[in-house]
């Protein structure tokens, strides 16, 4: 999926650790939003941000979790005391102003927690 | 609300056939469907879409059915191919905003 790029694409962690994914929106896109997405599954809504602000994090538990979208540089999603249910995919999907087009999506960040 | 997908369904056919891959969505608001596939170990990736005021939107070889009446979305494929073989979403746009919500998925084969 060329446009939205995520680092890493694969991270391994033991429990307890912090993990950061990143994620670069499409050129001209100025809304980030992160879904979860477990094996066999669809994908959860976790949370959606424009540059410096949180519009929606409703599916974002409320510990442990925190995401970002500075002025500068990539959204991160930063999940702090990692637990084995963290396992998981997390992709990363940007769209641009209007409401009625499409999340572009990268190849997500393969979360691994030993 | 949101979807959550267990076991994926999953639809087999024959190469060269048609595919229909239905939906139901879950809030009458909703005014813009979207139909993403997605292959192992990538990222969703965007087939057609459709708004609330249009029943039928054609794009190459894919289709979309939106029935509102029933809250049902489908995705035609025309003379299905191996590389068709995926995980095939639809998901919804509430109501103006930017929260989209995914269906479960159904896994397409296409046996050749």
């Amino acid at each position: 999926n060329a446009g939205v790029m995520q680092n890493p694409r694969h991270l391994v962690r033991r429990r307890g650790q912090e993990a950061r994914l990143r994620c670069s929106p499409m050129k001209g896109h100025s809304h980030v939003y992160w879904y979860r997405q477990l094996p066999e599954e669809g994908l959860k809504f976790m949370v959606y941000l424009q540059k410096e602000n949180i519009i929606d994090e409703s599916g974002m538990p409320k510990e442990r979790f925190s995401a970002e979208f500075p002025k500068e540089g990539p959204s991160i999603l930063r999940i702090q005391q990692v637990v084995r249910g963290d396992s998981a995919a997390y992709f990363c999907a940007s769209s641009p102003v209007d409401s009625n087009q499409p999340q572009h999506f990268g190849d997500g960040t393969r979360l691994s927690i030993l | 609300g949101e979807s959550v997908g267990l076991h994926l369904p999953t639809l087999s056919v024959q190469e060269g056939d048609n595919s229909i891959i239905n939906c139901a969505y879950s809030n009458s608001a909703s005014d813009y469907f979207i139909w993403y596939k997605q292959e192992s170990g990538k990222g969703p990736q965007f087939i057609i879409d459709i708004r609330s005021n249009m029943d039928k939107r054609q794009g190459q070889r894919v289709t979309v059915l939106l029935n509102k009446t029933v809250k049902h979305l489908s995705l035609q494929i025309a003379a299905t191919q191996p590389g068709d073989s995926a995980v095939y979403f639809c998901a919804e746009n509430m109501g103006g905003g930017f929260k989209t919500i995914f269906g479960a998925g159904t896994r397409l084969f296409v046996k050749a």
